[in-house]
């Protein structure tokens, strides 16, 4: 099975400020790595898929890069309503598909 | 537009049983794989349970293995999960969500529906 770690647990990161969130992977995935984004009480929200490519309606402000063990998921400029829990998950090596514990985007 | 909507969630002894449904629309449901995800409180996200488009392969995470059963209806453009021998530690929202084939991705999910197994 290959897992996901994620890093930092919790990033604190001010409006406007650019935030880089880290997934590594214990075996290469190639590039079948997702992002999604989780608010309170909603479902995970798809963000990046094939490592960098943006799902629809995604603003720009949100990239991917990555591929093999290392990714990065990485948005510009934070607005509001960013502010929210980031999942990656592998799908290269599958089942069981698996997610990253998460990363916490907060207010500084 | 994709709706998932999954009902069936609820309060559930140890021990107990529980069928999990999910209506889907706005899709040709018949040709996604569909996958089943849980998220204990607080926790992340852990993924249960697969089954492709014409229901005809099925998998699932090795701590469940037994106890779920996944199946569909594409009449009914419907899903399930069965959920047998419930512990404590099954307690979670439990999303279906729409992969985008064999060894993907999930572009659109439900609402959730909680689970809760006390007693």
């Amino acid at each position: 099975e290959i897992v996901t770690t994620q890093s930092p647990a919790t990033l604190s990161v001010s409006p406007g400020e650019r935030a880089t969130l880290s997934c590594r992977a214990s075996q290469s995935v190639s590039s079948n790595l997702a992002w999604y984004q989780q608010k309170p009480g909603q479902p995970p929200r798809l963000l990046i898929y094939g490592a960098s490519t943006r799902a629809t309606g995604i603003p720009a402000r949100f990239s991917g890069s990555g591929s093999g063990t290392e990714f990065t998921l990485t948005i510009s400029s934070l607005q509001s309503e960013d502010f929210a829990v980031y999942y990656c998950q592998q799908y290269d090596n599958w089942p069981p598909y698996t997610f990253g514990q998460g990363t916490k985007v907060e207010i500084k | 537009e994709v709706q998932l909507v999954e009902s069936g969630g609820g309060l559930v002894q140890p021990g107990g049983s529980l069928r999990l449904s999910c209506a889907a629309s706005g899709f040709t449901f018949n040709t996604y794989s569909m996958n089943w995800v849980r998220q204990a409180p607080g926790k992340g996200l852990e993924w249960l349970s697969y089954i492709a488009s014409d229901g005809s392969i099925t998998y699932y995470a090795d701590s469940v293995k037994g106890r779920l059963t996944i199946s569909r209806d594409n009449a009914k453009n419907s899903m399930y999960l069965q959920m047998n021998s419930l512990r404590a530690e099954d307690t979670a929202v439990y999303y279906c969500a729409r992969y985008r084939g064999s060894g993907s991705y999930g572009d659109y999910w439900g609402q959730g529906t909680l689970v809760i197994v006390s007693s």
